[in-house]
């Protein structure tokens, strides 16, 4: 059964970084295209970027270019999101999917709360 | 960017309604168009992709349809289990939106 599992949410304050990870298991992640989508407290989805199954195409969306960087160690089964410059903003559930542009499984997501 | 709108953004039914959902693409997406279902403090899950393509599991109950900018989700006959969230999304073209949501409720 496909497996996704996030990691690495927490408390951060304004400004500062914090990494994601989502671990793979039980398909062949280095086949699979990836997505990062949040979701802030009581809101609606907002997708976040993209990388394709070997990591040479990559698309986020306006509001974290710049900022966030998607990548994936294939070796690893395991997808990461850097988010630097972090904004109250940002303050979400973060969400792995995998899929090339349909969604198809889900991580159970990961709390980030960016607050002073 | 295109922008997807759903209505409505919140529906009350009973058990055993059928009930249709609404999404409309700010510009033409042919069949582009994926659903997916959110219940409280779980992650969505995938229920129709391709505009009217079930997703293996998911019950026949649901069904879309639609092309081009509007799009439809149906539930012929309500179940229990299916009060959530519902979104749609576009996979045209990246940023791959989002509709706000539509939040059913048992009547």
């Amino acid at each position: 059964q496909v497996q996704l599992v996030e990691s690495g949410g927490g408390v951060v304050q304004p400004g500062r970084s914090l990494r994601l990870s989502c671990a793979a298991s039980a398909f062949t992640f280095s086949s699979y295209a990836m997505h990062w989508v949040r979701q802030a407290p009581g809101k609606g989805l907002e997708w976040v970027a993209f990388i394709s199954f070997d990591g040479s195409n990559k698309y986020y969306a306006d509001s974290v270019k710049g900022r966030f960087t998607i990548s994936r160690d294939n070796s690893k089964n395991t997808l990461y999101l850097q988010m630097n410059s972090l904004r109250a903003e940002d303050t979400a559930i973060y969400y792995c999917a995998s899929g090339l542009s349909i969604l198809d499984y889900w991580g159970q997501g990961t709390l980030v709360t960016v607050s002073s | 960017d295109i922008q997807m709108t759903q209505s409505p953004s919140s529906l009350s039914a009973s058990v055993g309604d059928r009930v249709t959902i609404t999404c409309r693409a700010s510009r033409t997406i042919s069949n582009y168009l994926n659903w997916y279902q959110q219940k409280p403090g779980k992650a969505p899950k995938l229920l129709i992709y391709a505009a009217s393509s079930l997703q293996g599991g998911v019950p026949s109950r649901f069904s879309g349809s639609g092309s081009g900018t509007d799009f439809t989700l149906t539930i012929s006959s309500l179940q229990p289990e299916d009060f959530a969230t519902y979104y749609c999304q576009q996979s045209y073209s990246t940023p791959y939106t989002f509709g706000q949501g539509t939040k059913l409720e048992i009547k």
